[in-house]
């Protein structure tokens, strides 16, 4: 079993709309979690981070962590064009372990 | 500040040569990472350095050797190349291992084998 699974996509969302990206994780140990941002050719950027139970808040992006389940997600709200992207999750126990990345595409 | 700095951006070898894909940081980061990023499997761990001095495997070291030349460098060694390591390789870093630390990346090696 792959340490770090997302859900499949692509995900293709009108602009405006909520886009929901899902993650699992297969150490219940872990505890911290990463949500990257990779636009194609680029190198990966950390958007959010976080590390408690519960709901963390960053502008229009939303991580949610639910431990007992082993799972995180990202709700991106008011998708804009410009959040076309190719998003990883992560977790960080001694190494950083990624996921295959969820793309989205936000259709105008 | 450059962050971290990975040399080349671009090679293309022969099936059986021999290179080293060098990366440095200058954020006095703790941990250095190489991952390989193949088309629909996300970020594969192939070898990591939690501090200056120690060296593991990742996910997928078969095929390659590192070398934590101090705190600021971290090389990766393909020693005899196949089609199979053709990928893009990204370096990173991050001030300590585990918790809640941010990962930095370079700007990637696309690496073709031939």
């Amino acid at each position: 079993q792959k340490e770090v699974e997302q859900n499949s996509g692509p995900l293709s969302v009108p602009e405006g709309a909520i886009a929901s990206l899902n993650c699992t994780y297969s150490d219940r140990g872990s505890q911290s979690f990463f949500w990257y941002r990779q636009y194609s050719g680029k190198s990966p950027e950390l958007i959010m981070s976080i590390y408690s139970n519960g709901d963390k808040e960053d502008g229009r992006f939303t991580a949610q962590l639910n431990k007992a389940s082993q799972y995180v997600s990202l709700l991106i709200r008011d998708s804009q064009p410009s959040d076309s992207a190719t998003y990883l999750c992560a977790v960080n126990d001694y190494k950083l372990s990624f996921g295959a990345g969820t793309t989205v595409t936000v259709r105008a | 500040n450059a962050g971290v700095t990975q040399t080349p951006k671009f090679q293309v070898l022969k099936t059986g040569q021999s290179m080293t894909l060098q990366c440095a940081q200058d954020m006095n980061h703790n941990s250095m990472y190489w991952y390989r990023q193949d088309p629909g499997m996300g970020l594969r761990l192939i070898y990591y350095s939690a501090s200056e001095g120690t060296t593991d495997k990742g996910e997928v070291p078969n095929g390659y050797n590192v070398s934590r030349l101090n705190k600021r460098e971290f090389s990766l060694r393909l020693e005899s190349a196949a089609p199979s390591q053709t990928s893009v390789y990204f370096c990173a870093s991050s001030e300590a291992p585990g918790g809640g630390t941010e990962a930095f990346f370079g700007q990637g090696t696309r690496l073709t084998v031939v």
